[in-house]
């Protein structure tokens, strides 16, 4: 089985700024993958980014990057010069297994509400 | 847009009935997920079919139950309906690679039970 968790259930950043959210799991598969998603108001799921847990490199997208430390399963997404956008819920999901599915599917922490200030 | 597509959007209906919420994956995904977000579940993983064949099962009650058909569209049945089965649904698609999943979700079908 997987968890997920996710300890800041708000986060406040000023526009232009930098934030990172926390996100710390546990699993006993050798192989997974690890995400982040975007859900605004509207309750779409958006992907964020993803990460492969056998890569060492850390995941970037544009203004999103993510600092994966494997040893100590975290995995913390960065966003560089926050944006009114980028207001929204943000959860950090795992997903077990080179082919995926296995028991859990995606294991979703409880989300971290992130406000933008302007 | 994810490429996800599930119908209805918005559905009420009352304790005791039946509905069925149906997906179309992304073109040239094979899985199919189905989800449930409500208040206080947080995102709950109901059942995976992988071209047409069940293959993970997550905290879906009996009361509900989904296949998968030969175009790969997704439904899910759910039956007797409680108040507590208000929730958003969402359905999400993947294609198995080489390097694993990349899952995408559709927008959602909110049920309200009344």
């Amino acid at each position: 089985a997987q968890t997920v968790t996710q300890s800041q259930p708000e986060m406040s950043v000023q526009e232009a700024e930098t934030v990172t959210l926390s996100c710390t799991y546990d699993t006993s598969e050798s192989d997974y993958y690890l995400f982040w998603y975007k859900q605004p108001p509207s309750r779409q799921m958006i992907l964020v980014i993803r990460q492969e847990a056998y890569k060492q490199q850390n995941a970037t997208e544009n203004r999103f990057s993510v600092n994966f430390q494997k040893a100590a399963k975290s995995f913390s997404l960065k966003i560089s010069d926050s944006q009114l956008g980028d207001a929204a819920m943000y959860f950090c999901a795992s997903l077990g297994g080179r082919r995926g599915g296995g028991a859990d599917g995606l294991t979703f922490g409880k989300g971290t509400h992130l406000i933008i200030q302007p | 847009d994810s490429g996800v597509t599930q119908t209805p959007k918005h559905l009420i209906t009352a304790t005791g009935q039946r509905v069925t919420l149906r997906c179309s994956p992304r073109s040239g995904d094979l899985s199919v997920y189905w989800y449930q977000q409500s208040l206080d579940q947080g995102l709950q993983f109901l059942i995976q079919y992988y071209n047409g064949e069940e293959r993970a099962k997550g905290n879906i009650l009996e009361r509900f139950s989904a296949q998968q058909f030969p175009d790969l569209h997704s439904e899910l049945n759910l039956s007797s309906l409680e108040l507590g089965d208000s929730a958003l649904y969402f359905c999400a698609s993947s294609v198995e690679t080489g390097s694993g999943n990349t899952i995408y979700f559709g927008e959602g079908s909110w049920l309200t039970v009344v």
